[in-house]
């Protein structure tokens, strides 16, 4: 079946670095999304992306689609410490559209 | 204000003592899926639902079952937990029959003793 795979595992860095999560599915995808867990929450959407080679950015953050849609990038420049949390990336098979399997979150401390 | 209830948000219980978990939306999704979330393997799918009466497994829907009599409810049904099932569950919806944009309920916290 579908996997997704998400590095690193864990993240910390000094408040003012920059971030980055990398998101790799075994099966190429209709679509990617991202989610953001703050800690002791629920995951909360962040943004889809649909095309391949898409580039999104939410002020400091940055998403982007690989261009075989099998891949996907967050970055965050300049973390500050509302960052925190876990980052998700979910993908929907090109087959399936009832399906979306989660990547396996990168857990991010940023220090003050 | 839109949301997705679950509830309990916390229950310990003995193995084999069956439980339901309730979850229900207020948006009017036709969509609805449960996962479990553990330490390092992110959020997995027990079972969705596109509409009523349309329910189908996840990938990991062993020791699980669900019902979708309603269109705002799905209940997640574990007839005799084990401690393998400890862990965090979540409810979401979206709207459509297929899964777009997910609204997660705040999660539900099983401990099986």
């Amino acid at each position: 079946g579908q996997q997704v795979m998400q590095i690193p595992q864990y993240q910390h860095v000094q408040e003012g670095e920059d971030f980055t999560t990398y998101c790799n599915s075994s099966t190429t995808l209709s679509n990617i999304q991202w989610y953001k867990q703050r800690p002791g929450g629920h995951p909360v959407f962040l943004i889809q992306l649909v095309k391949s080679g898409e580039v999104k950015k939410q002020k400091r953050l940055t998403f982007q689609f690989g261009e075989a849609k099998k891949n996907s990038s967050l970055h965050i420049t300049a973390t500050q410490t509302t960052d925190v949390g876990t980052y998700f990336c979910a993908g929907r098979n090109s087959g399936g559209y009832q399906k979306v399997t989660f990547g396996t979150g990168t857990k991010l401390q940023v220090i003050p | 204000e839109a949301q997705v209830t679950q509830n309990p948000r916390y229950l310990i219980t003995v193995t084999g003592k069956k439980l339901t978990v309730t979850c229900s939306q207020n948006m009017n999704h036709e969509y609805m899926s449960w996962y479990r979330q553990d330490p390092g393997l992110g959020l997995r799918q027990i079972y969705y639902s596109m509409n009523v009466e349309v329910t189908d497994k996840g990938d990991v829907p062993e020791g699980y079952k669900v019902s979708r009599k309603e269109k705002r409810n799905f209940p997640l049904i574990l007839e005799s937990p084990s401690p393998n099932q400890t862990s965090l569950y979540f409810c979401a919806s979206s709207p459509g029959n297929s899964a777009g944009v997910l609204t997660f309920g705040a999660g539900s916290r099983l401990t099986v003793l």
